[in-house]
């Protein structure tokens, strides 16, 4: 079974241009996750979504961020214009919520570095 | 405040050898505590999973404990390999909440030959 694919892994920017990352949930999984991680933190939730609603996205930087996930299934998380400070690992989770909603499978991440 | 600290921050130990990971939690209320391990590059697996009332739970050379009176837990690793190296984070979950967990910041484990 294929796990959580994310892409790109990593990605160099400039600060104020835009960025996008992409995750496919395991097939199957209603909920999806999306999490930063800092440098020698652990990850800190950014929105969840249940199939296409997003249920909690309050740890969301909505100025700058912005996420979607059609058809609920795979997700897509923006920022425009990034920041120096947005620099981290991007990572995508999934669970199934109806059979163990607090088995997240998280997918390898997105490092971002903005110069 | 839902918090979870974990100690050391950093640990080398030879190969071999066994070691000890902490992690202290003030989550309330308490659903289950995980230890997930994540290698460089890497997102984090899931590596043991408790809940209130287990008090000790392996998986393989991995051995996790849970002290829900004291709000405290080990992971324990025997016999260190190479693979070993990487980030250790504690999670935990609050019975309000299930899919918030909270994350401790990691305890970065280097194994050397």
């Amino acid at each position: 079974e294929a796990g959580v694919v994310q892409s790109p892994r990593y990605k160099i920017i400039e600060k104020k241009q835009p960025v996008a990352f992409w995750c496919n949930p395991i097939s199957g999984h209603n909920t999806l996750y999306w999490y930063r991680q800092n440098l020698g933190q652990g990850p800190e939730l950014l929105i969840r979504y249940e199939n296409e609603e997003a249920v909690d996205d309050s740890q969301l930087p909505k100025d700058r961020f912005s996420a979607e996930r059609l058809k609920g299934v795979d997700s897509t998380l923006k920022i425009q214009p990034a920041e120096l400070g947005d620099s981290a690992v991007y990572l995508c989770a999934s669970s199934l919520e109806t059979v163990d909603p607090d088995t997240q499978y998280f997918g390898p991440g997105t490092r971002l570095t903005v110069l | 405040k839902n918090q979870v600290e974990q100690s050391p921050q950093s640990l080398i130990i030879l190969e071999g050898k066994n070691c000890t990971l902490q992690c202290n939690y003030t989550v309330s209320p308490f659903s289950n505590l995980r230890w997930y391990k994540q290698d460089t590059g890497r997102g984090p697996v899931s590596l043991t999973i408790m809940t209130f009332s287990e008090n000790t739970k392996s998986n393989g050379r991995y051995t996790a404990t849970l002290d829900a009176d004291t709000k405290q837990s080990s992971l324990h690793i025997t016999a260190s390999q190479l693979s070993d190296s990487a980030s250790y984070i504690c999670v935990v979950s609050a019975m309000d909440s299930s899919y918030k967990l909270i994350f401790g910041s990691g305890t970065r484990l280097l194994v050397r030959p």
